[in-house]
């Protein structure tokens, strides 16, 4: 079983559409989280960071469940610039150097 | 800001020929990474350090080098190329340390543009 699973997708949406992306996590004692974005053929960025009590940054909503060990990504109000590549990222591991599990990414298109 | 900077952007090797690809940050992070990224295979660690002066294997070493030149630059060496290595590589740093509280924000990864690699 892969560290950080993903549904490669790709998604295609309309514009304004809602768009959920789900990931699992095998390793239970992971201690941060995080959504990255990569553009095709640029290097990945990061969206935001996922906590406890989930979060939100404007059309982006984050929620963890650590009891079932599952990340989410919900975008509201789709942009024809929110397609791109998401990836789920995890930090299994303490102590060590700060080392990231990257999932292989949910593809993201918004068609007009 | 530079942030991280990798050289060369673009390489085509031949099989057998050697080459380092350069990676340097201006944020005084303590760790940085070398990853690869292939269609299908998501970002594969090769090696990370830490802090200066030590370096670790990730999943996918071999046939690879690496050294932590000082703080800010932490270079990869193909000494011997092969097909396989064809890839984007990525280079990356952060704050995080190996002691201490677990922040977080100092785990946050800032990569570089990439270094496109092909092996003929």
């Amino acid at each position: 079983r892969k560290e950080v699973e993903q549904d490669p997708g790709p998604f295609n949406v309309p514009e304004g559409a809602t768009v959920a992306f789900n990931c699992t996590y095998s390793n239970s004692a992971s201690q941060s989280f995080f959504w990255y974005r990569q553009d095709c053929r640029k290097e990945p960025k990061l969206l935001m960071s996922v906590y406890s009590s989930g979060n939100e940054d404007g059309r982006f909503t984050a929620q963890l469940n650590r009891a079932s060990q599952y990340i989410s990504l919900l975008i509201r109000d789709s942009k024809l610039s929110d397609s791109a590549t998401y990836l789920c990222v995890v930090n299994p591991y303490y102590n060590q150097g700060g080392k990231l599990i990257f999932g292989q990414g949910t593809e993201l298109s918004v068609k007009p | 800001n530079a942030g991280v900077t990798q050289t060369p952007k673009f390489q085509v090797l031949k099989t057998g020929q050697s080459m380092t690809l350069q990676c340097a940050q201006d944020m005084n992070h303590n760790s940085m990474y070398w990853y690869r990224q292939d269609p299908g295979m998501g970002l594969r660690l090769i090696y990370y350090s830490a802090s200066e002066g030590t370096t670790d294997k990730g999943e996918v070493p071999n046939g690879y080098n690496v050294s932590r030149l000082n703080k800010r630059e932490f270079s990869l060496r193909l000494e011997s190329a092969a097909p396989s290595q064809t890839s984007v590589y990525f280079c990356a740093s952060s704050y995080k340390t190996t002691s201490g509280s677990v922040s977080g924000a100092k785990n946050i990864q800032y990569f570089g543009a990439g270094t496109r690699l092909s092996v003929l």
